[in-house]
């Protein structure tokens, strides 16, 4: 969705290096997400935040942090990578009031493959 | 613990026929469960969604079926084409979608195939 969108798309890290990966939309939307993907896992939530002063974890935090700088950005921060965090991430995002009885459903951007080596 | 499992991990379905994927949930407080359709290289993007207040729901080709008794719900997709070719998702939250409740727990995936 062109509406959200992740920088950069790709990275290439070595261990113990600090990662920031940004997340941008454009929706209006309060609601930002970010989940890693791995095959055979599926998305598992890192964190969530409901508005730009609402800071969640989710159920694997440990590891990363975020920072909400606006409605429209969220960054996650990986302060010293390590190799099983090479995974795909996704930033995601929500309107609970939306139109048309969806309201739970969740715009994705296009994620970032990241990999530590 | 995994809140959603789904089943079959992949499905190799011939064009024209049926795909079937299934899901079970444990928390009985969900009441919203979408299906999410991902193609390589892009993030999952909603299909289709349903509540428990009814057993099927259907858009196009693609239908959902919903037990709640069981605890499962079941993603249809008729007539099924190569361009179905993706991975899907299951899911499942609370409702309303106040905070807390509009986290999605989602299954590991289904990668379904399609050929011609």
């Amino acid at each position: 969705d062109a509406d959200v969108t992740q920088t950069p798309r790709n990275r290439i890290t070595k261990t113990g290096k600090r990662i920031m990966l940004e997340c941008s939309q454009t929706k209006g939307h309060d609601r930002m997400y970010w989940y890693r993907q791995d095959p055979g896992l599926g998305l598992r939530l890192i964190y969530y935040s409901f508005d730009v002063k609402d800071i969640n974890k989710g159920e694997i935090s440990d590891g990363y942090s975020v920072s909400r700088q606006a409605q429209a950005k969220f960054s996650l921060s990986l302060e010293s990578a390590i190799p099983n965090q090479t995974a795909l991430y996704f930033c995601a995002t929500s309107d609970p009031s939306g139109a048309g009885g969806r309201s739970n459903e969740q715009f994705f951007g296009p994620g970032t493959r990241l990999t530590v080596l | 613990q995994q809140q959603v499992k789904q089943s079959p991990q992949s499905l190799i379905v011939q064009k024209g026929g049926i795909s079937i994927i299934n899901c079970a949930y444990e928390n009985t407080a969900f009441d919203y469960f979408p299906w999410y359709q991902q193609f390589p290289g892009k993030g999952p993007a909603l299909l289709i969604a349903i509540r428990p207040d009814v057993s099927e729901k259907k858009e196009g080709r693609f239908t959902i079926s919903f037990n709640k008794s069981a605890k499962q719900f079941s993603l249809h997709i008729m007539d099924s084409q190569p361009g179905d070719s993706a991975t899907y998702f299951c899911a499942a939250s609370g409702n309303p979608p106040t905070a807390g409740n509009n986290r999605l727990a989602f299954g590991k995936g289904n990668q379904v195939v399609v050929i011609p």
